[in-house]
């Protein structure tokens, strides 16, 4: 089955830096690739996700970049605000497929 | 907007102890899953339904039976406790199976002792 690595685990950032997490995954068939931010005593939530056909996605503060040759993909999150300090999970699934997740990398963003 | 609705949100249970974990969806979404959440594992996949009426397998599904209810409903049981079951139990649905977003419940932290 698919592997998915995620690092690094913990991240610290100063409020208005940027911050990037790194995901590997095994698969070369999935094409399927959303992150998830989870705050404490939450689920997961979507944040954004991409398709196998672009390589790149942004969402304002938040971008995603693929690169299916070298098999991973990373989340950024520019001028990083008290508020993202969560938990962000990575998955990748392929078509007809479950869904496989990263360890997660717990974010804190110091005021 | 509901969404996804787990009860209970915490539980306490003896080894040997048996339980269902409820799971309802309001988004008319044809497929569920239940996953468990451990400290530096991620989310594993231990039982999903694709559509209403089937079920399957995921990655832990040892320890656990599951019911697709209807439509709106998936039920995971423990028919006997063990510690090892100790986890936070996650349920989630998208609308058809892979290659779209997943919505998840907000958690059922179970303690076995």
């Amino acid at each position: 089955g698919e592997n998915v690595e995620q690092h690094p685990s913990t991240l610290s950032v100063q409020e208005g830096d940027s911050a990037v997490i790194k995901c590997t995954y095994s698969d070369s068939a999935s094409n399927y690739f959303p992150w998830y931010k989870q705050e404490l005593g939450k689920g997961p939530q979507l944040i954004i996700d991409i398709r196998s056909n672009v390589g790149e996605k942004k969402d304002q503060r938040i971008a995603v970049t693929l690169n299916k040759t070298a098999k991973h993909f990373s989340l950024h999150i520019t001028e990083t605000q008290p508020e993202d300090s969560a938990v962000y999970f990575c998955a990748a699934s392929a078509a007809g497929n479950q869904f496989y997740f990263g360890t997660g990398t717990s974010l804190t963003v110091i005021p | 907007n509901a969404g996804v609705t787990q009860t209970p949100k915490f539980q306490v249970l003896k080894t040997g102890q048996s339980m269902t974990l409820q799971c309802a969806q309001d988004m008319n979404h044809n497929s569920m899953y239940w996953y468990r959440q451990d400290p530096g594992m991620g989310l594993r996949l231990i039982y999903y339904s694709a559509s209403e009426g089937t079920t399957d397998k995921g990655e832990v599904p040892n320890g656990y039976n599951v019911s697709r209810l209807n439509k709106r409903e998936f039920s995971l049981r423990l028919e006997s406790a063990a510690p090892s079951q100790t986890s936070v139990y996650f349920c989630a649905s998208n609308p058809n199976y892979s290659n779209q977003p997943q919505h998840f419940g907000d958690g059922t932290r179970l303690s076995i002792l």
